[in-house]
């Protein structure tokens, strides 16, 4: 069963403007991460927060966490046309296991 | 070296054959995974390895069995696959090592599996 949910499904914006997506969860989770991955290819990782955290911010990206809501929002700032991709946010709630939510396809127009 | 290999790129098989995917990662990580991706779905766990030994099997049909040879090798074995099986698939590796892991995991490539 799917841990996490995203919205949008797809998201269209302008090279330079900010893109948001977001996350929602069921369960209780150690971590949640976020992935990027391009058409076909493999993941790869942004950026992890703890459950008792509520912030954390790399470079361009900025996440937050609220877990009395179990949601969970990642901001890229000043998007480029190479950020297009699919977005995965992923909860890990022990033993290994790591959840992917639905994703949101991100297309930057240049 | 951050990298995790995978092997074929590409794969076309028919239902009766038998074939192997392989991984390779030799960042010491002791936790490797492999997951189905179908196009335009998120990736689906499928097994882990730690430490060499199989730690979860998320009810994957027995036509799928998976082998750990070493700390750095993983193979997923395939028999008998159906078309439905068709599908990107992804290895992973993490390291699950310290008082507070985090298993954030490196992706290969992925194995674009065709089933005829």
């Amino acid at each position: 069963s799917q841990q996490g949910e995203e919205d949008p499904q797809a998201l269209s914006i302008q090279e330079g403007e900010n893109a948001t997506m977001n996350c929602s969860y069921k369960t209780s989770i150690n971590n949640l991460q976020w992935y990027r991955q391009n058409s076909g290819r493999g993941l790869v990782h942004l950026i992890l927060i703890r459950s008792n955290e509520r912030e954390k911010h790399s470079g361009r990206l900025r996440v937050t966490l609220d877990t009395s809501k179990k949601s969970s929002s990642l901001l890229i700032t000043a998007s480029r046309a190479a950020d297009t991709a699919s977005y995965f946010c992923a909860t890990y709630t022990g033993g290994f296991k790591t959840i992917f939510g639905a994703g949101t396809r991100l297309f930057v127009k240049a | 070296d951050t990298e995790v290999t995978q092997t074929p790129k590409h794969l076309v098989m028919g239902m009766t054959n038998k074939k192997s995917l392989k991984c390779e990662q030799h960042m010491g990580h002791r936790a490797m995974y492999w997951y189905k991706q179908k196009a335009k779905k998120p990736p689906e766990l499928m097994f882990v390895y730690s430490y060499e030994k199989l730690s979860i099997n998320e009810s994957v049909p027995s036509r799928f069995s998976p082998e750990c040879p070493n700390s750095s090798l993983l193979n997923l074995h395939l028999h008998a696959l159906q078309p439905e099986d068709s599908a990107l698939y992804l290895c992973a590796s993490s390291q699950d090592m310290g008082p507070n892991p985090s298993y954030e995991q490196y992706f290969g490539p992925g194995t674009r599996l065709t089933v005829t």
